[in-house]
């Protein structure tokens, strides 16, 4: 059973850059067709800011594009999101997931980020 | 971008009653549609992948139809632990899109 934990610093503050990193145990990411990264801000609903193929190939959200980064590392079994120029509206809680199917499974808990 | 329209907003229901949530896109999907459960304070779970095929562990009182620009999730015999949030997302074309989600309430 794979699972799936994302991480975080919780608040950063405006202009700054964040990283995330997704751990990936029971399972090596190589087993994943692709990886992605779907945001959710309070109260709100869901978006998908990312995915990485497991040849290399990356996809971005037209809202994030030129501000964000997903890379893979095949050693660490990581998967990371580094985003920049970060405003308010980038709060949300971040989740990463794999593939099963073409399709976002199995997802991780999350983690919250605030930018304030 | 491909938008997802959900309806209703809010569905409430009782135990044994069946749900019927929709998700109108904005141009064809070809069938790769999904739909995700997300119980409070849980992420999302895959529930129906490619329309009308349950993922692993799902119930058969969740079922899945549609074509083209319209789908559906009908869900059976309503159980309070269906209360959720329920989204649906496209994988036909990028950027991947999710539909605003509907709530069902089951007491």
């Amino acid at each position: 059973q794979v699972q799936v934990q994302e991480s975080g610093p919780g608040l950063v503050h405006p202009s700054e850059t964040l990283s995330l990193t997704c751990n990936v145990a029971g399972g090596s990411i190589s087993e994943s067709q692709f990886w992605g990264w779907i945001r959710q801000p309070p109260g709100g609903g869901l978006e998908w800011i990312a995915s990485i193929y497991s040849g290399g190939n990356k996809f971005y959200h037209p809202s994030v594009k030129g501000r964000a980064t997903i890379s893979q590392d095949r050693s660490k079994n990581q998967i990371s999101l580094r985003l920049t120029s970060l405003t308010a509206s980038d709060t949300a809680i971040y989740f990463c997931a794999g593939s099963w199917m073409n399709w976002f499974a199995p997802w991780g808990h999350g983690t919250r980020v605030t930018v304030s | 971008e491909i938008v997802l329209t959900q309806s209703p907003d809010t569905l409430s229901l009782s135990p044994g009653e069946r749900a019927t949530l929709s998700c109108r896109a904005s141009q064809s999907v070809d069938n790769y549609l999904a739909w995700f459960r997300q119980r409070p304070g849980q992420p999302p779970s895959l529930l129906v992948y490619d329309t009308s095929k349950r993922a692993t562990g799902v119930p058969a009182r969740f079922a899945g139809s549609g074509s083209g620009t319209d789908y559906t999730l009908t869900i059976t015999n309503l159980e309070p632990e269906d209360s959720a949030i329920y989204y649906c997302q496209q994988r036909n074309l990028w950027p991947r899109t999710f539909g605003q989600g509907t709530r069902v309430e089951v007491k």
